[in-house]
């Protein structure tokens, strides 16, 4: 079955420090792996994607990620996160004639200052 | 340019009504979904459109949804006789190829 997973519902960093954020995925052939960002009352904002290539993917923002085919992960990393990073990520995988997306569960980001 | 609108922000229904939902998307976009996301969780494709048909509505969870396209740019998705379990964010994305796809801001559904 297809599917993604967030471990982490909820991370709180202090602004300045690195992020993490966790993603796996399940998926029967080559996925396309999304990472979207959502504030409170807005839109998904895509941050960045992968389709194929060169496996770390530069995005908006600061943001980047690196796709491990091994290990079925897409994490998402930011080296310092500032006040306005706080949000909700969400993780997607698509692909196939449709490329119908297939959301985790998403992580809740705090910023402490 | 201007993004997808979807209208209304909010809808407030009582539960047995009809409700219809509008998405606006972006002009020369061929494929349209529709995802519903509930409280606490990332949304769930209900459909999607390539032009005017929906060439895959496998995520429509009842026969009381109900989407169109009529003219392959805005589309309705409809919900009858609605359901307390109906409340959420319903959520569209068009796209011009079938790789990225852009959210509009949602259209809030509550069912009383």
């Amino acid at each position: 079955a297809q599917s993604v997973t967030q471990p982490d519902i909820h991370i709180t960093v202090s602004e300045g420090a690195s992020l993490e954020l966790r993603c796996n995925y399940s998926y029967g052939a080559t996925p396309y792996l999304f990472w979207y960002v959502q504030s409170p009352g807005q839109g998904l904002q895509l941050l960045l994607k992968y389709f194929s290539g060169d496996t770390l993917v530069q995005g908006i923002k600061g943001f980047e990620a690196e796709f491990k085919r091994s290990q079925s992960s897409f994490n998402l990393r930011k080296p310092s996160v500032h006040w306005s990073d706080a949000a909700e990520y969400f993780c997607a995988v698509g692909g196939g004639a449709t490329n119908k997306l297939i959301f985790g569960t998403g992580t809740l980001l705090a910023v402490q200052p | 340019g201007a993004g997808v609108s979807q209208t209304p922000s909010n809808k407030v229904t009582e539960k047995g009504k009809y409700v219809e939902l509008r998405c606006d998307p972006i002009s020369g976009h061929t494929a349209l979904y529709w995802y519903r996301q509930s409280l606490g969780q990332g949304p769930e494709f209900l459909i999607y459109f390539q032009g005017t048909g929906a060439a895959d509505d496998s995520g429509l969870p009842n026969d009381r949804f109900f989407a169109v396209r009529p003219e392959g740019s805005v589309s309705t998705l409809k919900i009858q006789r609605t359901e307390r379990g109906d409340s959420a964010v319903y959520l569209c994305a068009s796209s011009f190829s079938a790789n990225e796809q852009f959210f509009g801001p949602g259209t809030r559904l509550t069912v009383l």
